[in-house]
């Protein structure tokens, strides 16, 4: 079975920094490209970020350039997105997705932005 | 940006419906199209994906077709688990866009 498993999201102050992580799991994850998708509260989705099975390449939204990185550590199974220099309006459920068609969704981790 | 207009935004139907959602896209993206179901407090569930293939384990009552921009998901013989709210979402080109959603409500 197919498993993607986001932690890391909390409480955060403006300009503060946070790490998440995705542990994946059922399939052979360096064999895929790998996203994140964002939704805040209330709102619709919104893609975040792709990263290919090699690492290269990587594409970010421009909202999102400059200020978050996405990694990924295939011996690991894992994916990882460094979120830097965050606004109040990054308030959002971060979702960990296998590949480009969203084949399969992880629960989300929960990110506060707020002072 | 390729942006996805979905209509209706909100519907309204009967148990037993048959309904079809529609998602345009600004320019072309062939077929690379996929559709989303999301309960409330859930993570979006994988329905449809190059525009017209089931994902494995979603039943035949889920089905997509078209190709370029007009693009339609028809759910067959509604029943109370699939009023919910159902996202387009093209990956022809980046950034990848999502529609705003169509919320299937019960009448």
């Amino acid at each position: 079975e197919v498993q993607l498993v986001e932690s890391g999201g909390g409480l955060v102050q403006p300009g503060g920094s946070l790490r998440l992580s995705c542990a994946a799991s059922g399939f052979s994850f360096s064999s895929y490209s790998m996203n994140w998708v964002r939704q805040a509260p209330g709102k619709g989705l919104e893609w975040v970020s792709y990263i290919s099975s090699s690492s290269r390449p990587i594409y970010y939204a421009d909202s999102m350039k400059g200020r978050f990185t996405v990694s990924r550590d295939n011996a690991k199974n894992s994916l990882y997105l460094q979120m830097n220099s965050l606004r109040v309006e990054d308030t959002a459920m971060y979702y960990c997705v296998r590949d480009v068609s969203g084949r399969n969704w992880g629960q989300g981790t929960l990110v506060t932005v707020s002072s | 940006d390729i942006h996805l207009t979905q209509s209706p935004s909100s519907l309204s139907a009967s148990v037993g419906d048959r309904v079809t959602l529609t998602c345009r896209a600004s320019q072309g993206i062939s077929n690379y199209l996929a559709w989303y179901q999301q309960k409330p407090g859930k993570a979006p569930k994988s329905l449809i994906f190059a525009a017209s293939s089931l994902q494995g384990g979603v039943p035949s009552k889920f089905s997509g077709s078209g190709s370029g921009t007009e693009f339609t998901l028809t759910i067959t013989s509604l029943q109370p688990e699939d009023f919910a709210t159902y996202y387009c979402q093209q990956y022809h080109s980046y950034p990848i866009t999502f529609g705003q959603g169509t919320r299937l409500e019960i009448k």
